[in-house]
C-alpha cells in the first residue's frame, strides 16, 4: 500500500515555542491530506483538511491561528503549532488521499508525538 | 452528538477464538463503513471497508456484517490471534459530500496467548 511519512516521529519543545510537524506522502500525489489529534486511549479527531493549492478547512473549535497547516505541494503538508502549551501534548496523525473521493483510501502517517513543558 | 457508537470499549479474547465489535450509526446518508486497526504508537491502517450495497464482506480472517434497517454494522475477528491484539475503530463517511471520515471510540482488543 502507499506510504505516509510524518516527521519527527517525537519531539519535546518548552512552552510558548513553535512546533512543525511535515507529512509526506512518498509514492503518491495526495490530493487531500488531513490532520487528527488523539489524546491517550481516545479516539482520533479531525483537526482539519487541506487541499493542494489551497486554504486549510479547520472543524469547529480547532484555532488557525494556532494551528497553522500549509499543503504546498502534492505531497507534502505541514502542521505547525504555534505557541505550544502542556495543554497541545498529543499524538498528531496526519492523513493523505489520492483523489476526490472517499472511496479511495486514506492512508495514514505514523503519528508525531509532541509533549510541550 | 457521537454520530459513531462502538462498543465494547475493551474485549478479551482466547487464543483462537471469535472477537466481536459492534457500531451503530445515526446519519443514513453515511455510505461508506471502514474499520481501522492502530498499534500502540502508530497510525491507523484500514483493516476493511464496506459500502452498505452488500451486508457482508469477508477477507481473510476478519469479516464485516452490515444491518442497513438496524444502522449497524459489526467485525468479527475469527481465530483470533496474539498479534491481532490493537486498538480497533469503525468509522464511517459520506462519499461525495465531506468526505470525513467519522470514528468511534475504539474498542481495545487484547488476544489472550
Amino acid at each position: 500500500g502507499a506510504v505516509v511519512s510524518q516527521h519527527p516521529s517525537r519531539v519535546i519543545c518548552k512552552s510558548g515555542t513553535s512546533v512543525k510537524i511535515e507529512c509526506r506522502s512518498l509514492d503518491f500525489q495526495a490530493t487531500t491530506m488531513f490532520w487528527y489529534r488523539q489524546f491517550p486511549k481516545q479516539s482520533l479527531m479531525l483537526m482539519a483538511t487541506s487541499n493542494e493549492g489551497s486554504k486549510a478547512t479547520y472543524e469547529q473549535g480547532v484555532e488557525k491561528d494556532k494551528f497553522l497547516i500549509n499543503h504546498a505541494s502534492l505531497t507534502l503538508s505541514t502542521l505547525t503549532v504555534t505557541s505550544a502549551h502542556p495543554e497541545d501534548s498529543s499524538f498528531y496523525i496526519c492523513s493523505a488521499r489520492e483523489g476526490g473521493s472517499s472511496y479511495n483510501e486514506q492512508f495514514f502517517g505514523p503519528g508525531t508525538r509532541l509533549t510541550v513543558l | 452528538q457521537q454520530q459513531v457508537k462502538q462498543s465494547p470499549q475493551s474485549l478479551i479474547v482466547q487464543k483462537g477464538g471469535i472477537s466481536i465489535i459492534n457500531c451503530a450509526y445515526e446519519n443514513t446518508a453515511f455510505d461508506y463503513f471502514p474499520w481501522y486497526q492502530q498499534f500502540p504508537g502508530k497510525g491507523p491502517a484500514l483493516l476493511i471497508a464496506i459500502r452498505p450495497d452488500v451486508s457482508e464482506k469477508k477477507e481473510g480472517r476478519f469479516t464485516i456484517s452490515f444491518n442497513k434497517s438496524a444502522k449497524q454494522f459489526s467485525l468479527h475477528i475469527m481465530d483470533s490471534q496474539p498479534g491481532d491484539s490493537a486498538t480497533y475503530f469503525c468509522a464511517a463517511s459520506r462519499v461525495n459530500r465531506d468526505d470525513k471520515i467519522i470514528f468511534g471510540k475504539g474498542t481495545r482488543l487484547h488476544i489472550l496467548p
